[in-house]
């Protein structure tokens, strides 16, 4: 089946690394994705990793993904409180492959102490 | 590049009315998809076009409808409005190159239904 689950809400202190997690069900997925909502903004693509990768790192974001567990994190280093956000992972289920669906988590919301 | 844009940003309408949302996709992206995003369900897949022909759809009554055009602007229709329906609605476009499903959002349509 299709469903992805997050943990729904995440507290950090400004300049330590936050890290959201994921898992997924559908093993075919071929690529997942974080995106980040702000509020009342639509969302924003942060990174994506391709499924035979094990990581992939972009300036101070940091993508884990263990497809045996299907599970998937990512760590932002130096949190700020710009990064304070609403955290979505999406997936891409090969049976939906290049039809534009992409199933999604329920957001992890990111909340930055100064 | 501009960005995927969205209109209207806000909408009012009262139940049994109908409405039309309106996504013009990055240039060069042929593949747009919709989404609707609740409190309550979350973010979840409407359908999606490429070159003028709708390829997937989720699971929505049939009172939700879209249409893309020859220049792959994208509308979506809404029929008889009910309470339910108001919701945060997102457009992304896909440029479908290389396989990824990779999809960049609007700021989305916020539709409240009285």
């Amino acid at each position: 089946g299709e469903d992805v689950e997050q943990s729904l809400f995440l507290s950090v202190r400004e300049g330590d690394s936050s890290v959201i997690n994921c898992t997924y069900t559908d093993s075919s997925s071929t690529y997942l994705y974080w995106y980040k909502q702000e509020p009342g903004a639509g969302l924003q693509l942060l990174t994506y990793i391709f499924s035979n990768m094990d990581m992939k790192q972009d300036q101070r974001l940091t993508v884990l993904l263990n497809k045996k567990d299907k599970h998937l994190s990512l760590r932002i280093a130096d949190t700020q409180t710009g990064d304070s956000a609403i955290y979505f992972c999406a997936e891409s289920p090969l049976t939906s492959s290049n039809t534009g669906k992409l199933i999604f988590g329920q957001g992890t919301t990111l909340q930055v102490k100064p | 590049k501009a960005g995927v844009t969205q209109t209207p940003r806000y909408l009012i309408k009262t139940r049994g009315q109908q409405v039309t949302l309106s996504c013009s996709p990055i240039s060069g992206h042929r593949s747009v998809s919709w989404y609707q995003q609740t409190p309550g369900q979350g973010l979840q897949f409407l359908f999606e076009y490429f070159s003028e022909t709708q390829r997937n759809k989720g699971n929505f009554p049939g009172r939700f409808s879209g249409r893309q055009f020859s220049n792959s602007r994208s509308e979506m229709n809404v029929s008889t409005l009910e309470l339910g329906d108001s919701a945060l609605y997102l457009c992304a476009s896909s440029s479908r190159t290389g396989g990824t499903d990779t999809q960049y959002f609007g700021p989305g349509t916020r539709l409240t239904v009285l």
